[in-house]
């Protein structure tokens, strides 16, 4: 089993969709959590961390859950800059180095 | 501007042949990480420093892959006797506590 799953997509949503994206991680132990994005040929870019409360930025909600082990970002009123592949991101515990999912692809439609 | 810079940003490369690629991350940061990502994956963490000590590497790292970071400022990541599988983008990013952030990326194409 992969230490982070994601679903690769393509999410295509249209203008104005909330859509929603989960990450399972394997590691109970886990410390911090992020949302990353990366535009194609570029670099990751923060998005948000992920918080145990939920934690909220603008049209962007991110969620944890230890008990199921899954994190979640949910996007309201996409816009078409929101395309791009969200990578979600899991710290073991007793580390710093990044555990990344594949990235899950979004594409929004005008 | 004031983010992580990698150079060079493209290298192309017959087989054989030694890499070297440089990162330097935000000024105040003590940590420094180095990632290789293909096409279609999320990037897979290579080593880290804190400062100048070099405290983690994945097995991933096989022994034609080496790191420095001398001074614990910038670092170095060469490659001896490149492969065509180390054709990839090799990722540095940097921390102070917290988040980490990228540099753009030097992309190697091994031929």
């Amino acid at each position: 089993r992969k230490e982070v799953e994601q679903d690769p997509g393509p999410f295509n949503v249209p203008e104005g969709a909330t859509v929603a994206f989960n990450c399972t991680y394997s590691n109970s132990a886990s410390q911090s959590f992020f949302w990353y994005r990366q535009d194609c040929r570029k670099e990751p870019k923060l998005l948000m961390s992920v918080y145990s409360s939920g934690n909220e930025d603008g049209r962007f909600t991110a969620q944890l859950n230890r008990a199921s082990q899954y994190i979640s970002l949910l996007i309201r009123d996409s816009k078409l800059s929101d395309s791009a592949t969200y990578l979600c991101v899991v710290t073991p515990s007793g580390t710093y180095k990044y555990i990344f999912g594949t990235g899950t692809r979004l594409k929004v439609l005008a | 501007d004031t983010g992580v810079s990698q150079d060079p940003r493209h290298k192309i490369t017959k087989r054989g042949q030694n890499v070297t690629f440089r990162c330097d991350p935000i000024s105040e940061h003590n940590r420094l990480y180095w990632y290789r990502q293909t096409l279609g994956q999320g990037p897979e963490f290579l080593t880290y420093f804190q400062n100048e000590a070099q405290l983690e590497k994945s097995r991933l790292l096989s022994d034609r892959f080496s790191a420095e970071r001398p001074k614990g400022s910038f670092s170095t990541l060469e490659i001896q006797r490149t492969e065509q599988g180390d054709s990839a983008m090799y990722l540095c990013a940097s921390s102070l506590e917290g988040a980490q952030f990228f540099g753009p990326g030097t992309r190697l194409t091994v031929l």
